[in-house]
């Protein structure tokens, strides 16, 4: 199946920091990768859905300014967390969906940021 | 809109026995279907997934669902829990554009007794 990488697995931060989360689909192009949050035992909330090449589209409630996302291309999507506070940590997860297989998304492995 | 509900957020079995993981949607029209697993601290892999071929859709690890529209549901079953199945898993519904959203349901924790 197609592979999504996620890196880095773990980045611990001081308050106020920047953290840059990257998200590779490593055998196929992905038109569209989505960022996800998830809080310890809930399900994964969708912040953001990236669209490559243009700007993208928030989730109601997610600050634009505070995580801010780049989808340069096909293969590759970016999610920084501006001005860290210990509120922000959380396990960040993105899924990246195929060009030509539209109904599937493939995730990559999350991210444990930990602002202290 | 959609939406989806998964009815147990904690179910526990002794391995070997059979596995149900409920989970009922809401779509305006015919939606596409993924049971996903996670692994503490892992990220997501998918289990199997409906797209409106077959109704019975059978995934990896010997687990299945069967899409009833009538009764809007999906359950994931298996026939024999192994200990290696404890986790969490998503059930999850989708729109079928290309930049359709994954909504997810709130999870299932599954617990596999010795």
């Amino acid at each position: 199946g197609a592979v999504v990488s996620q890196h880095p697995s773990r980045v611990i931060c001081k308050s106020g920091t920047s953290v840059k989360i990257e998200c590779r689909s490593l055998d196929f192009q992905a038109t569209t990768m989505f960022w996800y949050r998830q809080f310890p035992k809930q399900s994964l909330m969708l912040m953001a859905t990236s669209n490559e090449g243009s700007k993208a589209t928030y989730e109601q409630g997610v600050e634009k300014d505070k995580f801010l996302i780049n989808h340069a291309s096909l293969t590759l999507s970016t999610l920084t967390v501006t001005s860290a506070h210990p509120e922000d940590s959380s396990f960040y997860i993105c899924s990246a969906r195929a060009t030509d297989r539209v109904t599937e998304a493939f995730f990559g492995q999350g991210t444990r940021l930990t602002v202290v | 809109a959609q939406s989806v509900t998964q009815l147990d957020s904690h179910v526990s079995v002794s391995e070997g026995t059979p596995v149900l993981l409920r989970c009922n949607y809401s779509s305006s029209y015919s939606p596409s279907l993924f049971w996903y697993v996670q692994h503490p601290n892992k990220g997501l892999q998918l289990l199997l997934k409906y797209t409106s071929a077959a109704t019975l859709v059978k995934g990896i690890n010997g687990f299945e669902a069967e899409f009833k529209k009538s009764e809007t549901s999906f359950h994931l079953t298996k026939p024999s829990a192994h200990m290696s199945d404890a986790a969490e898993y998503f059930c999850v519904v989708s729109d079928r554009g290309i930049t359709g959203k994954l909504i997810f349901g709130q999870g299932t924790t599954l617990q596999v007794k010795p």
